[in-house]
């Protein structure tokens, strides 16, 4: 069964600051990925995605994925970071072959310092 | 504009009260999915409907239940609330699926719940 690891419980960075949050997945096969990004009250927007081909893979708000087959990560990537990139950020991973159905990690929470 | 709603977004309510969340999606997605969210906490699937009619249970037992009459419409409910069901409740549809799988799921504002 397939699942997904978050590392990193909180991370704080100045602003300004680079920004890589970790994940990593267990499924035999290449899957596809998400990293949505969730503010207090709100419900989850999508980021980015991968499905095959490019392995970088580039999103909005200036956010960039990489998937590494050979390390199972989708590592998320922001070279400044904006007090307004302060949210929850959560990755996830669907099977090809499923019905949609997608698995979560637990989150990873961006404090950003002035 | 294409959009997925949810009402309320916050409810209080007393325990044994029956309750309805309301989830409605205008993008014109076949499947939807309801997910409980506690705080600090990942996302647990507790239902999903590949279309109308379709209903299924996810991957976290839950007491509620769900309908899919309509395409764009998928209401959750709770006959007997309690305490333990103080949550929040994220809706998503999904659409624009690479093949077999893949969708990308797009989510709804959420309802809080809280049960006294």
């Amino acid at each position: 069964a397939q699942s997904v690891t978050q590392p990193d419980i909180h991370i704080t960075v100045s602003e300004g600051a680079s920004l890589e949050l970790r994940c990593n997945y267990s499924y035999g096969a290449t899957p596809y990925l998400f990293w949505y990004v969730q503010s207090p009250g709100q419900g989850l927007q999508l980021l980015l995605k991968y499905f095959s081909g490019d392995t970088l893979v580039q999103g909005i708000k200036g956010f960039e994925a990489e998937f590494k087959r050979s390390q199972s990560s989708f590592n998320l990537r922001k070279p400044s970071v904006h007090w307004s990139d302060a949210a929850e950020y959560f990755c996830a991973v669907g099977a090809r072959g499923s019905q949609g159905n997608l698995i979560f990690g637990k989150g990873t929470k961006l404090s950003v310092k002035p | 504009e294409a959009d997925i709603y949810q009402t309320p977004r916050y409810l209080v309510i007393g325990t044994g009260k029956k309750i309805t969340l309301e989830c409605s999606q205008t993008m014109g997605h076949d499947k939807m999915y309801w997910y409980q969210q506690d705080p600090g906490m990942e996302l647990h699937l507790i239902h999903y409907s590949y279309g109308v009619n379709s209903t299924e249970k996810g991957d976290l037992s839950s007491e509620s239940t769900v309908s899919r009459i309509r395409t764009e419409h998928f209401p959750l409910t709770l006959e007997s609330a309690r305490p333990s069901h103080t949550s929040q409740y994220l809706c998503a549809s999904g659409g624009g699926g690479a093949g077999f799988g893949g969708e990308t799921q797009y989510f709804g504002p959420g309802t809080r719940l809280l049960v006294l």
